[in-house]
């Protein structure tokens, strides 16, 4: 029930794009976005709830297709500050019944100057 | 508090011998996650509380590992009999509605195991 990742790993120059890719076997509930910097905790960047959805600021955005099954994640015009590894978490309906947030593999991301 | 604290944020611990780490979630945070992260590995899902419900422990590894929740407050996470490979981060975060809103990490704690 873990979502896939793809790349594992960017290399890019700074100013150019990268998209990171998450998918599920399963229809999802939700996506969330997380970015971890070496050596610290992970921080949130989004959520996308509903199917078609896109969301996000103008250099750093997501989308959740139709399906429910896909989630893009979008950096333009990268900056050293995007560094750090990309995760997708993603929510379904346990065999509990409760809900609980999995993760991706992780996309490693180096912006070089 | 104003965010997740998690303690002690390392400890070093000899194989074989018991050890605890702690949770504190933001308060009124109803969910609860622990995630175990190896060297330049990802999150790997241990167990879920949310709530008044039955934890969801589908990600233990082991019955060395187990964990409880007082209420919707503090969660301490017991590894027992430790071995090398135990030696990660853990981390722990909460979040007020696990589906749709943001999970809050801790720092972690970084357990190695000698």
């Amino acid at each position: 029930q873990q979502p896939v990742q793809s790349p594992q790993a960017v290399i890019l120059r700074e100013g150019e794009d990268a998209v990171i890719n998450c998918s599920s076997s399963k229809a999802l509930y939700s996506v969330h976005w997380y970015r971890q910097k070496h050596g610290e905790a992970p921080v949130f960047l989004m959520i996308l709830l509903k199917g078609g959805e896109q969301k996000g600021h103008e250099k750093i955005s997501a989308s959740f297709n139709e399906k429910k099954q896909q989630s893009s994640l979008y950096l333009t015009a990268s900056q050293l500050s995007y560094s750090g590894t990309y995760f997708c978490g993603t929510v379904i309906i346990s065999n509990f019944g409760n809900e609980k947030l999995t993760f991706g593999t992780g996309t490693r991301l180096t912006i070089i100057p | 508090g104003a965010g997740v604290s998690q303690s002690p944020s390392n400890k070093v611990t000899e194989k074989g011998k018991d050890v605890e780490l702690r949770c504190d979630p933001i308060s009124g945070h109803t969910a609860l996650y622990w995630y175990r992260q190896r060297l330049g590995q990802g999150l790997e899902f241990l167990i879920y509380f949310q709530g008044n419900s039955a934890p969801d422990k589908s990600g233990l590894p082991s019955d060395r590992f187990s964990a409880e929740r007082t209420g919707e407050s503090v969660s301490t996470l017991t590894i027992q009999r430790t071995q090398q490979e135990d030696s990660a981060v853990y981390l722990c975060a909460s979040s007020l509605f696990p589906e749709n809103t943001e999970a809050f990490f801790g720092q972690g704690t970084r357990l190695t195991v000698v």
